[in-house]
């Protein structure tokens, strides 16, 4: 079965200390590996694709890189207005119409 | 990114009243469009995937009678929530498939929160 785990659940972290986000999936095969952001009540917001191991994407503080088993979320010197939830979510081969995986996500929690 | 709109934000309503919510692709055409259930402080929940012109595809375990989809225009999907209880109040996001990178990823609407008194 198809399954996405995201850890920690929660992160608390003081105004310019780097850490890192998992997302361990594990599918049959791999179309391709998504984060989104999400602002409590409001739907999530696309931050990267990545489709093969070895990829990086990087955008402001933000760093996603991917394996054949996990991705990671760096976030580098993070503010408080990188507070978010954030989701990975992944897209089997095989997946029909745009259907994806959503994990449960890391609630991340900068303060200042 | 493609722009999704869903309208209203926010309903409040009363035990046993059916709740209309709508979904819009703003600035391109969605075949298909998806709507999602969040509870608080948990992930999405996938619940139906709306197909233009044709039924919509449930998940296992969410009832047809109840949540109503209909999608009758390239633009256009609506969830319609029948005989609200207030075990149905809940975050209800819908997403519509655009590019990202080359590759279909989904948009998401801002979302509905619904109350049922």
């Amino acid at each position: 079965e198809d399954q996405v785990t995201q850890s920690p659940e929660a992160l608390r972290l003081q105004e310019g200390e780097s850490s890192s986000l998992n997302c361990s999936y594990t599918v049959s095969g791999l179309r391709g590996l998504f984060w989104y952001r999400q602002d409590p009540g409001k739907g999530p917001e696309f931050l990267f694709t990545l489709y093969s191991a070895g990829e990086e994407k990087e955008k402001e503080r933000l760093k996603a890189t991917l394996t054949k088993k996990e991705s990671f979320l760096h976030i580098t010197a993070p503010k408080p207005e990188d507070s978010a939830t954030y989701l990975c979510a992944v897209r089997p081969t095989g997946s029909s119409a745009s259907k994806i995986i959503f994990g449960s996500g890391t609630r991340l929690s900068i303060r200042p | 990114g493609a722009v999704v709109s869903q309208h209203p934000s926010r309903v409040i309503c009363k035990s046993g009243t059916s709740v209309k919510i709508e979904c819009r692709s703003l600035d391109f055409q969605a075949t298909t469009m998806f709507w999602y259930r969040q509870f608080p402080k948990q992930s999405l929940m996938l619940m139906a995937t709306s197909n233009e012109g044709s039924k919509a595809t449930y998940e296992q375990g969410v009832e047809k009678d109840k949540f109503l989809i209909n999608h009758a225009s390239l633009t256009l999907s609506t969830l319609t929530v029948t005989s609200a209880h207030p075990e149905d109040s809940s975050f209800y996001i819908c997403s519509a498939p655009g590019l990202a990178g080359g590759l279909d990823t989904q948009y998401f609407g801002p979302g509905t929160r619904l109350t049922v008194l």
